[in-house]
């Protein structure tokens, strides 16, 4: 059973353009953590929100946390070719036995 | 200061072998967790590691096991390897007391024929 689904799963988009990906679950998280991960490499930490209805800037990046701290969204503005990669959420209830998501893969043409 | 690190960065297996991962995480770090990654697939939480001790294991049979060495180093055992085992494995460390800032080495990616 996957606890925390991303959509979309893959995502192609021009140089410029915004996107959102969704990290959605029926269970509340203490907090929510939101990598990107590139090809050969380990997840690198973006941000982590842990207050519902929390919102983090990090540049061309906004990072909500819902209300009801079950889901959140991660928008990019004016995406670059260098924002490509799988990005991944991952929640925890307290125990920090974070359980990720499913991933979003995005590829940013230039 | 170096980050986590994790060897090998490859490797090849049959089938019912054993294999032996190993991991030295960043300066400062006591906390290791170790992840399986599917491909395709998010990584999944295997166990964590602190203090020498296993605090917290995820969904995995007992054919997966670790150990964590004073200079906080560790190792993950799997024993009879299945073709499913084939994944890239994560090794993440963090400061207890801070553990919501892991940071993840490159991982062993493990190919099982």
């Amino acid at each position: 059973t996957q606890l925390l689904e991303q959509s979309p799963q893959f995502l192609s988009i021009q140089e410029g353009e915004n996107l959102t990906v969704y990290c959605n679950s029926s269970s509340v998280f203490s907090s929510l953590q939101w990598y990107r991960q590139e090809p050969g490499e380990g997840p690198v930490l973006l941000v982590t929100v842990v207050t519902g209805g929390e919102v983090k800037k990090l540049k061309r990046l906004t990072f909500q946390f819902g209300d009801a701290r079950k889901d959140s969204s991660l928008h990019i503005t004016a995406a670059q070719p260098g924002d490509t990669g799988l990005y991944l959420c991952a929640g925890d209830r307290g125990t920090y036995k974070y359980i990720f998501g499913t991933g979003t893969r995005l590829k940013v043409l230039a | 200061d170096a980050g986590v690190t994790q060897s090998p960065t490859h490797l090849i297996k049959t089938r019912g072998q054993q294999v032996t991962l190993r991991c030295s995480p960043k300066s400062g770090h006591d906390t290791v967790s170790w992840y399986q990654q599917a491909l395709g697939q998010g990584p999944q939480f295997i166990f964590q590691y602190y203090e020498e001790e296993e605090r917290q294991r995820g969904n995995f049979p007992d054919r997966f096991s670790g150990h964590q060495f004073p200079n906080y180093s560790s190792e993950l055992n799997v024993n009879a390897l299945l073709l499913g085992d084939s994944a890239l494995y994560l090794c993440a460390s963090s400061r207890s007391g801070n553990q919501e800032t892991q940071y993840f080495g490159p991982g062993t990616r493990l190919l099982v024929l």
